[in-house]
């Protein structure tokens, strides 16, 4: 499969602490995107890495990427409640003609 | 702000009816994608769609499937015969670019097969 798998599935943390969550995936690519679904909703884009990069910010987001090991990590410093979602890491198929999403974390953020 | 529609919002339906599900993406968008989720389960591909044609489908999207772009603006889902296992959450998505473009997601139609 080309999905990726995040770790963990499930992480609970009180606010304004840090989140940091994981993606593991098996091809080559030439980017990764995050995205975040709040509970029943789409899924919203966070932010994309590309292959050359190492390391991105956007806010309170920080994402890293390792090519050798194939994982990616997404860091949300000073948690708020309202980041409580599921997040999830998507890389693009063999063709590009599709994404493939990972199996998500479960953030919960206690006020 | 664009974003992309999705039509209805939920939908139940018996065993063996036709369901077409129906999405208006991002108007100068050019590529179009399904998705589904099946509650608490993961996002899973089912077939992208670019000039008129389907680009590429996974195992789930089989001959019950099918997608149409019937107009400028419109891009439909249709499950033929459905079976209780289609029950889910169906997400349209379009991008403006190939491999790289952020998808931009609607909010879902849920289909519930009785």
């Amino acid at each position: 499969s080309q999905q990726g798998e995040e770790d963990p599935q499930a992480l609970s943390i009180q606010e304004g602490e840090n989140a940091t969550m994981n993606c593991s995936y098996k091809t080559s690519i030439n980017n990764l995107q995050w995205y975040r679904q709040n509970s029943g909703r789409g899924l919203v884009h966070l932010i994309l890495i590309r292959s050359n990069e190492r390391e991105k910010h956007s806010g309170r987001l920080r994402v890293t990427l390792d090519t050798s090991k194939k994982s990616s990590s997404l860091l949300i410093t000073a948690s708020r409640a309202a980041d409580t979602a599921s997040y999830f890491c998507a890389t693009p198929g063999d063709t590009g003609n599709q994404f493939y999403f990972g199996t998500g974390t479960s953030l919960t953020v206690i006020p | 702000e664009p974003e992309v529609t999705q039509t209805p919002s939920h939908q139940v339906t018996q065993m063996g009816q036709e369901v077409i599900l129906r999405c208006v993406p991002i108007s100068n968008h050019l590529y179009f994608y399904w998705y589904r989720q099946i509650l608490g389960q993961k996002v899973e591909f089912l077939v992208s769609f670019y000039n008129n044609e389907i680009s590429e489908k996974s195992e789930i999207f089989d001959d019950q499937f099918s997608v149409e772009r019937p107009d400028g603006s419109n891009f439909t889902l249709k499950i033929r015969s459905t079976k209780l296992e289609d029950s889910a959450m169906y997400f349209c998505a379009s991008s403006d670019r190939w491999g790289t473009g952020e998808l931009f997601f609607g909010e879902g139609s849920r289909l519930t097969v009785l």
